[in-house]
């Protein structure tokens, strides 16, 4: 099973709401990400967590709030979002510590999130 | 810092050869990938280059120069289905932070 699933596919939210994303994968991969994409940009790394551990964040504003319950499964909480937080959040995971020959990430395909 | 430099869009024929160019330079390095990423889909693996020389895979080859801070992806026999974003990532000497250049369109014309 190489499938990264997320969960909800769309959603959309107001600005007052709080919602999360959910993340899950069953490769025994031990590092999970969140990225962020707009269109026609590259994604942009949020947050990285290893062995269920948050090892890298890149300033990303308090209300997004990452949770990693266990090695399988990753969530982001969301609250008080602006209209500019709108986009394609992805979530991938790979192995770690890195092996070769290659230890590339699987991306989910993504929640596409409107706030309004 | 990470900094990665990639042609913004490029255009080619079904059935010719592309080269798609990638600088960087970065504090750190463990490897370089190469994603491909269909409009509005998440991005998938290509290749992996971490040791300098040509890695191929079918239809898609990529190469590497440490010393240059360069990378190439070649893909040859063109298809439609090859009009895509095509972006270079860089990881680095943790293997953790994935550096994400800023992607090339391509388009693929009859």
């Amino acid at each position: 099973d190489t499938e990264v699933t997320q969960t909800p596919k769309h959603l959309v939210m107001g600005m007052t709401n709080k919602k999360s994303l959910k993340c899950e994968q069953h490769m025994g991969h031990r590092a999970m990400y969140w990225y962020k994409q707009k269109a026609k940009k590259p994604p942009e790394l949020m947050f990285v967590y290893s062995y269920e551990k948050l090892s890298i964040n890149e300033s990303v504003p308090s209300r997004f709030s990452p949770e990693c319950p266990n090695s399988s499964l990753l969530n982001l909480h969301l609250h008080a979002l602006q209209p500019e937080d709108s986009a394609l959040y992805l979530c991938a995971s790979s192995q770690y510590p890195p092996t070769d020959p290659s230890y590339e990430q699987y991306f989910g395909p993504g929640t596409r999130l409107t706030v309004t | 810092g990470q900094n990665i430099d990639q042609p913004t869009e490029m255009t080619a024929t079904e059935g010719a050869i592309v080269q798609i160019n990638c600088t960087y330079q970065t504090s750190g390095f463990n490897g370089l990938f190469w994603y491909q990423q269909h409009a509005g889909e998440a991005p998938t693996f290509l290749s992996y280059n971490v040791l300098d020389g040509l890695e191929e895979k079918g239809r898609f080859s990529s190469f590497l120069s440490r010393s240059k801070g360069y990378s190439y992806l070649l893909l040859k026999e063109l298809q439609m289905k090859d009009s895509a974003s095509y972006l270079c990532a860089v990881v680095d000497n943790y293997g953790q932070n994935f550096v994400f250049g800023p992607g090339t369109r391509l388009s693929v014309l009859p």
